[in-house]
């Protein structure tokens, strides 16, 4: 089993569109969660970080259950420049082992 | 954004080359990672450096040789390449202090080994 697993897409929606990605990750010593949005050849950029009571920042809202162990990402009306690639990322604690999944393709169409 | 530089942006090298990557992070971090990048797989962990100690080597063939000779800088030496390590080769640094473990990347250079 992969230690992070995304589901690669790409998903394809609208303009205005709401869309979830689901990130699961197989180690419960994993201590900090984050995601990364990555433009075709660029460097991965944060997104945001994902803390256990969830948070929101603009359009984007993340959440965290541990008891499930995965992580979510939440955008809401989505722009034409919200496409690209969400990397989950999973920090294992004591460590500097950040782990990223394969990512999640968006596009969003007009 | 400047806060983590990497040079160069792109190289062509055959397998007898010799080259080496730079990064220098301007942030104030503790830690310095370089990672690989190939099509369609996720990030891979090559190196971390820790206050100049290297911390962390996953198993990456001795062909790619680090440097950290300072909390700024990190090298990432090649020799010897197989056209397989062609791939994207990102550097991050991160502040691992006081609980903030944001991790900031360079914009990468693209190796490609003939």
């Amino acid at each position: 089993r992969k230690e992070v697993e995304q589901d690669p897409g790409p998903f394809n929606v609208p303009e205005g569109a709401t869309v979830a990605f689901n990130c699961t990750y197989s180690n419960s010593a994993s201590q900090s969660f984050f995601w990364y949005r990555q433009d075709c050849r660029k460097e991965p950029k944060l997104l945001m970080s994902v803390y256990s009571s969830g948070n929101e920042d603009g359009r984007f809202t993340a959440q965290l259950n541990r008891a499930s162990q995965y992580i979510s990402l939440l955008i809401r009306d989505s722009k034409l420049s919200d496409s690209a690639t969400y990397l989950c990322v999973v920090l294992y604690s004591g460590t500097y082992k950040y782990i990223f999944g394969t990512g999640t393709r968006l596009k969003v169409l007009a | 954004e400047t806060g983590v530089t990497q040079t160069p942006r792109h190289l062509v090298m055959g397998m007898t080359n010799k080259k080496s990557l730079k990064c220098e992070q301007h942030l104030g971090h503790n830690a310095m990672y370089w990672y690989k990048q190939s099509a369609k797989k996720p990030l891979e962990l090559m190196f971390v450096y820790s206050l100049e100690e290297r911390v962390e080597n996953n198993s990456v063939p001795s062909r790619f040789s680090p440097e950290c000779p300072n909390s700024s800088h990190l090298f990432l030496h090649l020799h010897t390449l197989q056209p397989e390590d062609s791939a994207l080769y990102l550097c991050a640094s991160s502040p691992q202090t006081g609980g903030d473990e944001k991790l900031f990347f360079g914009s990468g250079t693209q190796l490609s080994v003939l």
